[in-house]
């Protein structure tokens, strides 16, 4: 069965600090790699994916995510962190050929203060 | 605009009625998904289509659940009997739906269902 797993519920960083949302992945077969960011009161915002190919992907508001096949990860990352950056985020796998279904993590709150 | 939209964005409802909630797809997009989220969790994969066809319904889709994709545009979401175990957001998504499955979903604001 897939599954992703967000071992973090929480991130807090200070702004201009580097920041990594955690990421891991069980699918069989090559799996599709996604980030969807989530602001009160907004619906899901795709950031980036790995379908294939370079394994250093780079996405919307400068961030980017480093798809490791050995580890099964798909950490999530950004060089020097915005307090604009505080929100949800949630990472999410689908399998070939099943019709891009999404299972995701459970999310996590990534809070960066002044 | 031009994304996905939904409607209504609010339901109130008391347990034992009925619901249905609306999915206006981005007009080129033949994939069409419906998902379930409640507090503190990620989304949950509810059912999708190509185009009219619905594909794929996850065993969360009790048989109280129904979804319809008339024509292949807007999508319907009906909960009979509503039970307070209902109460959710549910996200609508679409994609493009040419590839195998590497296309990025475009999502909907979602209709957050109370059931008292």
């Amino acid at each position: 069965a897939q599954s992703v797993a967000q071992p973090e519920d929480q991130v807090n960083v200070a702004e201009g600090n580097p920041l990594t949302v955690k990421c891991t992945y069980s699918v069989s077969g090559n799996p599709y790699l996604f980030w969807y960011v989530q602001y009160p009161n907004r619906g899901l915002q795709f950031l980036l994916k790995y379908i294939t190919g370079d394994n250093l992907v780079k996405g919307s508001y400068g961030f980017e995510a480093e798809f490791n096949k050995s580890q099964t990860s798909f950490h999530l990352k950004k060089p020097s962190a915005l307090v604009s950056d505080s929100a949800l985020y949630f990472c999410a796998v689908s399998a070939p050929n099943q019709g891009g279904k999404l299972i995701f993590g459970q999310g996590t709150e990534l809070s960066v203060k002044p | 605009d031009t994304g996905v939209s939904q409607d209504p964005r609010h339901k109130i409802t008391k347990r034992g009625q009925n619901v249905t909630f609306r999915c206006d797809p981005i007009s080129e997009h033949n994939r069409l998904y419906w998902y379930r989220q409640t507090l503190g969790q990620g989304p949950e994969f509810l059912t999708y289509f190509q185009n009219e066809a619905q594909l794929e319904k996850s065993r969360l889709l009790s048989d109280r659940f129904s979804a319809e994709r008339p024509k292949g545009s807007f999508s319907t979401l009906e909960i009979q009997r509503t039970e307070q175990g209902d109460s959710a957001m549910y996200l609508c998504a679409s994609s493009l739906g040419v590839t195998s499955g590497s296309e990025e979903q475009f999502f909907g604001p979602g209709t957050r269902l109370t059931v008292l």
